[in-house]
């Protein structure tokens, strides 16, 4: 079992349409969770990261379970320019101090 | 300029060669992250270094693969006798502080390696 899973993907929604993202991750003692986004051949950026409490930026809301092992990105009112490769990713088995763990991606395409 | 700078862009190796990929981290920044990403995945981590130590190299998938950052700046990551299955885009990435810390990793523009 891969230690970040995702949902397969693509998702092909229209202009506005809401859209979630979910992810599980194997190792109960992830402390640190984060989504970045990847546009199509460009490097991975940082996208926000997710807290225990939720939280919220702009359109984007992030999600965390950790009872479950699971982690969530929703967006609203998508826009063309969110067309890209949401990436799910958690910290290592060093915690702050060690990498990060990517998940494989879940492609979404925006249409007009 | 002011991110991370991989170079070369793109290499293409005969199978049997050995290549030198290159990165040059964030002024200041001292860790630096090698990442494997094969087409349609994800980036897999390959090692990790803080300043010149090398903390972790649990990812570099054989003997074959090598890095070092000598002066805790410049990284070089070297593949040995390049195989077919080496073909992907190699990504640096640097974070200001130890480890991956608030989760912010800054990615150069990646070396994409084919091997014929």
């Amino acid at each position: 079992r891969k230690e970040v899973e995702q949902d397969p993907g693509p998702f092909n929604v229209p202009e506005g349409a809401t859209v979630a993202f979910n992810c599980t991750y194997s190792n109960s003692a992830s402390q640190s969770f984060f989504w970045y986004r990847q546009d199509c051949r460009k490097e991975p950026k940082l996208l926000m990261s997710v807290y225990s409490s939720g939280n919220e930026d702009g359109r984007f809301t992030a999600q965390l379970n950790r009872a479950s092992q699971y982690i969530s990105l929703l967006i609203r009112d998508s826009k063309l320019s969110d067309s890209a490769t949401y990436l799910c990713v958690v910290n290592g088995y060093g915690g702050s101090q060690g990498n990060l763990i990517f998940g494989k991606g879940t492609k979404l395409s925006v249409k007009p | 300029g002011a991110g991370v700078s991989q170079s070369p862009r793109y290499k293409v190796a005969k199978r049997g060669q050995d290549v030198a990929l290159r990165c040059d981290p964030i002024s200041g920044h001292v860790s630096l992250f090698w990442y494997q990403q094969a087409l349609g995945q994800g980036p897999e981590f390959l090692t990790y270094f803080q300043n010149e130590a090398q903390l972790d190299k649990s990812g570099l998938p054989s003997d074959r693969f090598f890095a070092e950052r000598p002066e805790g700046s410049v990284s070089t990551l070297k593949i040995q006798r390049t195989q077919q299955e080496d073909s992907a885009v190699y990504l640096c990435a640097s974070s200001l502080g130890g480890g991956s810390g608030t989760g912010e990793l800054f990615f150069g523009e990646g070396s994409r390696l084919t091997v014929l």
